[in-house]
């Protein structure tokens, strides 16, 4: 049964450092999306893309935040700088499309660790 | 306030218990999403709903439109269906997470 992919499943970084999480749709889906989970919260919401741009985003999307699908197959989250506050795990999930009959199917999640 | 409240926020039951979880959202919705997260973190979706009623295996899932609320039950519970429950509703694409519900059962 297809899935959505994350790499790495555990990133340790330094504040202030760069980090790039990456996925791998569901092949056949259209629409992408960003969560997070801190630890012990809810999940929220952080961007959809769909068509190579940015459909929606949620407030904690900021300048700090970037999404790009660089190939047919990969769909990666930029964090720059980080802070220690982004530390959490970051899901992604893929769709085949939006409307109300259309599930996500979610990745494994890459812990962010910040330190 | 938040847009989407679980209750119980934390359940234990005895194995065999018939339980029940449920969910109030306060947001116009296309779709209701019962998900369940295991400890080592990933989620998968158990059922997407807009109306009435679905089963899968020992889970039913229920929603009432016009009470805006939604529940999950499972009947015959078993260790293996100790999780983290998450209700979650639709707006656009994008989901509205609820705070989830830790169940543990207990053999």
């Amino acid at each position: 049964e297809p899935e959505v992919t994350q790499t790495p499943s555990h990133q340790v970084t330094q504040m202030g450092q760069e980090v790039i999480l990456r996925c791998v749709p569901i092949s056949n889906h259209l629409y992408f999306y960003w969560y997070r989970q801190i630890l012990g919260q809810k999940v929220e919401f952080l961007v959809s893309f769909y068509n190579n741009e940015i459909s929606e985003k949620s407030e904690i999307f900021d300048d700090q935040f970037s999404v790009e699908r660089p190939d047919g197959s990969n769909f990666t989250l930029k964090i720059r700088s980080t802070k220690l506050e982004d530390s959490a795990m970051y899901f992604c999930a893929s769709s085949p499309g939006t409307s109300s009959y259309n599930e996500q199917f979610f990745g494994p999640g890459t812990r962010l660790t910040v330190l | 306030k938040n847009e989407v409240e679980q209750s119980p926020q934390n359940l234990t039951a005895q194995e065999g218990e018939f339980i029940t979880i449920n969910c109030s959202y306060s947001v116009g919705i296309s779709a209701l999403h019962w998900l369940q997260q295991h400890p080592g973190g990933g989620i998968v979706s158990l059922f997407m709903l807009s109306s009435g009623k679905k089963k899968h295996g020992r889970l039913i899932a229920t929603i009432n439109i016009q009470e805006k609320h939604s529940s999950l039950h499972i009947t015959a519970s078993h260790p293996r269906d100790s999780a983290v429950y998450i209700c979650a509703v639709s707006q656009g694409g994008k989901l509205i997470f609820g705070q989830g519900t830790e169940l543990s059962v207990k053999p």
